[in-house]
């Protein structure tokens, strides 16, 4: 079955440093991959997402290549803020069978980023 | 915006209750879905549905049921709360079937069982 491996947290950083998220996935099909993030308290808000291989997702300064040779989709940033401090999660989107496609994600990675 | 909104932000209820978390989405969206979402596991699914009264079992069904009588709305249904269904719930919708189409997430609903 597809699964979904990301670094485990929690991640703390100083403001302005590098980040990155390091997510590889299995699947049996051709997925879409996703970043999703969840700030304190709220709801996942899709961060960024690459539907082939070869495919750069950009959003808010993050970055993530879909790599199909080593199944990775790693997300990263050259500057974080105390802003992007959340919950990060990496996903993939693969037919389900039951006529509709599903996700499947990764088990979240806090990054808290200090001043 | 795409705004999917459920109906509580906490709940507490008892074990042996019947619970009923609703979840409303506004853009019209085939695709809906109930996760958990607990610490160090992640998000996973419990049910969704691509059309009215339309339901498909996700990882873990067991305990719970769903209820589409409307395209907008879709219902999970705690027959029997039980204390290891205390969780954050997160309702998502999605346009059409396909591998790219973005979820949709509402707030959660954190539900504790007694």
């Amino acid at each position: 079955g597809n699964s979904v491996t990301q670094m485990e947290g929690p991640v703390t950083l100083s403001e302005e440093a590098f980040l990155t998220i390091n997510c590889t996935y299995t699947a049996t099909g051709y997925p879409s991959l996703f970043w999703y993030v969840q700030y304190p308290g709220e709801g996942l808000q899709l961060l960024l997402k690459a539907t082939k291989a070869d495919d750069k997702g950009s959003n808010k300064g993050f970055e993530a290549t879909y790599r199909k040779e080593t199944t990775s989709f790693h997300l990263e940033k050259g500057s974080v803020q105390v802003s992007d401090s959340a919950v990060y999660f990496c996903a993939l989107s693969d037919y389900s069978g039951a006529g509709s496609y599903q996700l499947t994600f990764g088990k979240g990675t806090k990054l808290s980023v200090i001043p | 915006d795409v705004k999917v909104t459920q109906s509580s932000r906490y709940l507490v209820k008892r074990t042996g209750e019947k619970v009923f978390l609703e979840c409303v989405q506004d853009m019209d969206h085939e695709n809906m879905f109930w996760y958990r979402q607990d610490p160090g596991l992640g998000l996973r699914l419990i049910y969704f549905s691509y059309d009215v009264k339309m339901k498909e079992k996700g990882d873990i069904p067991e305990g719970y049921s769903v209820s589409r009588e409307k395209k907008e709305r879709f219902s999970l249904i705690l027959e029997s709360a039980s204390t290891n269904q205390t969780s954050m719930y997160l309702c998502a919708s999605s346009a059409s079937r396909s591998s790219y189409n973005e979820q949709f997430f509402g707030p959660g609903t954190r539900l504790t069982v007694l």
